[in-house]
């Protein structure tokens, strides 16, 4: 089967530029996941969708994160501006309706870098 | 909120030797535990996990055991190979009101010397 797919792989702005990131979850997963992994640590997750719908985004810092899923398939991170702090791996992953001993399949995810 | 602690960050094994990584949590509604393996560059994938019924599970190499008491759980990787160098992730879910919760452990770094 297909896997979850990211782009772009790799990203270099400078602060307060935008930047945004586009994933593609397995065909028929209800519920995508995006995490922010800073380098040395554990993926965060940052927001959940459950078909088009937020199901949890409580880790999201609002004022300059966005994401959205329209027509409950492809989904969309953006930042808007970027601050250095930013500079992580975000991974995108999805898994078939969200339940809690449900694998997460994650895409390679797109490394970014605030210069 | 649910918080995942995970020890050591680094861990150094001769091959052959055995590999344990432990981790605790916090909230006790926690109810599954999986493990997600992540090698250098590449995407974390699961290898293991166990729910909250069941004290241990074993897949080939490794294994994985649960204290719901005292809220921790561990993985255990024995006759290491090189091939399992990576950054080994434990994480912890919880069916909360706003739907399910994975949260992860800050990582161990295994390297397996050959």
């Amino acid at each position: 089967e297909a896997g979850v797919a990211q782009s772009p792989r790799y990203k270099i702005i400078e602060k307060r530029q935008s930047v945004a990131f586009w994933c593609n979850p397995i065909s028929g997963h209800a519920t995508l996941y995006w995490y922010q992994q800073i380098l040395g640590q554990g993926p965060k997750l940052l927001i959940q969708f459950q078909n088009n719908g937020v199901v949890d985004d409580s880790q999201l810092p609002k004022d300059r994160f966005s994401a959205e899923r329209l027509k409950g398939v492809d989904s969309t991170l953006k930042i808007q501006p970027a601050k250095l702090e930013d500079s992580a791996v975000y991974l995108c992953a999805s898994s078939p309706r969200g339940r809690v001993n449900e694998k997460l399949f994650f895409g390679s995810g797109t490394q970014l870098s605030v210069l | 909120g649910e918080n995942v602690e995970q020890h050591p960050s680094t861990l150094s094994v001769q091959e052959g030797d055995s590999a344990v990584i432990k981790c605790t949590y916090s909230d006790s509604a926690s109810n599954y535990f999986p493990w997600y393996k992540q090698e250098l560059g590449k995407r974390p994938q699961l290898i293991i996990d166990i729910r909250s019924n069941v004290g241990e599970k074993k897949d080939q190499r490794i294994a994985v055991t649960l204290n719901k008491t005292a809220k921790h759980f561990s993985l255990h990787i024995t006759e290491t190979q090189p091939e399992d160098s990576a950054v080994y992730f434990c994480a912890a879910s919880i069916k909360g009101a706003a739907g399910n919760k994975l949260t992860f452990g800050g990582g161990t770094r295994v390297l397996v010397k050959p």
